[in-house]
């Protein structure tokens, strides 16, 4: 029973690129949380999504970055026109449809704008 | 107001030692708590959820005070892999599922 996999490990953007971060969710689970964590912070949520539907965007910075969980495939993060203050970790949880909150947590994407 | 806040840290303790970690948070409309463990750029993992009426989980205690919004984490008899970050975790409240408000934590190395 696969945990949350989230894709690429690292991934490296010289500024001005796109980077697109990807997120499998427990098999199961239909909700599904991005949360980033700047160096030397904690994590901040970002943005709550269900199969096809943004549920609460309210941590997303305003521009170049948006989300997306299609009825079939990954979760996705996109950043456009990557700046050096978009280097972090960035995590992404699931959980399912009911119950308990989001206790999976996939290893993460270390994004290093170059 | 941090919606999370956090002992700073860091906190060196010898092994066998017992530690205490304080944690407060804002929105009184919370209703989920946990503390989560990090080891160095890992992921987040559950350490414990919190309850009302405090709970244990071999030497690790957890307490709750809705009144004055107050969440603590005791660690017993300190081992050396109890070493990590610990984060103090509180649901963002009824709009956002189970959207989670993380402190920035607080770091213990506990030493032979």
């Amino acid at each position: 029973n696969a945990g949350v996999m989230q894709n690429p490990r690292h991934l490296v953007r010289r500024r001005g690129q796109e980077a697109r971060l990807r997120c499998s969710p427990m098999k199961g689970h239909s909700h599904v949380y991005w949360y980033r964590q700047l160096p030397e912070e904690g994590l901040k949520f970002m943005v709550y999504l269900q199969k096809e539907n943004i549920i609460d965007e309210s941590g997303m910075p305003k521009e170049r970055f948006s989300a997306e969980f299609p009825k079939e495939g990954p979760s996705i993060l996109r950043i456009q026109q990557v700046v050096r203050g978009d280097s972090a970790a960035y995590f992404c949880a699931s959980s399912p449809p009911t119950g308990n909150p989001p206790q999976h947590f996939g290893d993460g994407t270390r994004l290093s704008i170059l | 107001r941090k919606e999370v806040e956090q002992d700073p840290g860091p906190f060196n303790v010898p092994e066998g030692a017992t530690v205490a970690f304080n944690c407060t948070y804002s929105n009184s409309a919370s209703q989920s708590f946990f503390w989560y463990r990090q080891d160095c750029r890992k992921e987040p993992k559950l350490l414990m959820s919190v309850y009302s009426s405090g709970n244990e989980d071999g030497r690790f205690t957890a307490q709750l005070n809705r009144a004055s919004q107050y969440i603590s984490l005791l660690i017993r008899d300190s081992k050396l892999s109890d070493s990590a970050t610990y984060l103090c975790v509180v649901n963002k409240g009824s709009n956002s599922g189970y959207a989670l408000n993380f402190g920035k934590g607080t770091s213990l190395l506990v030493t032979p």
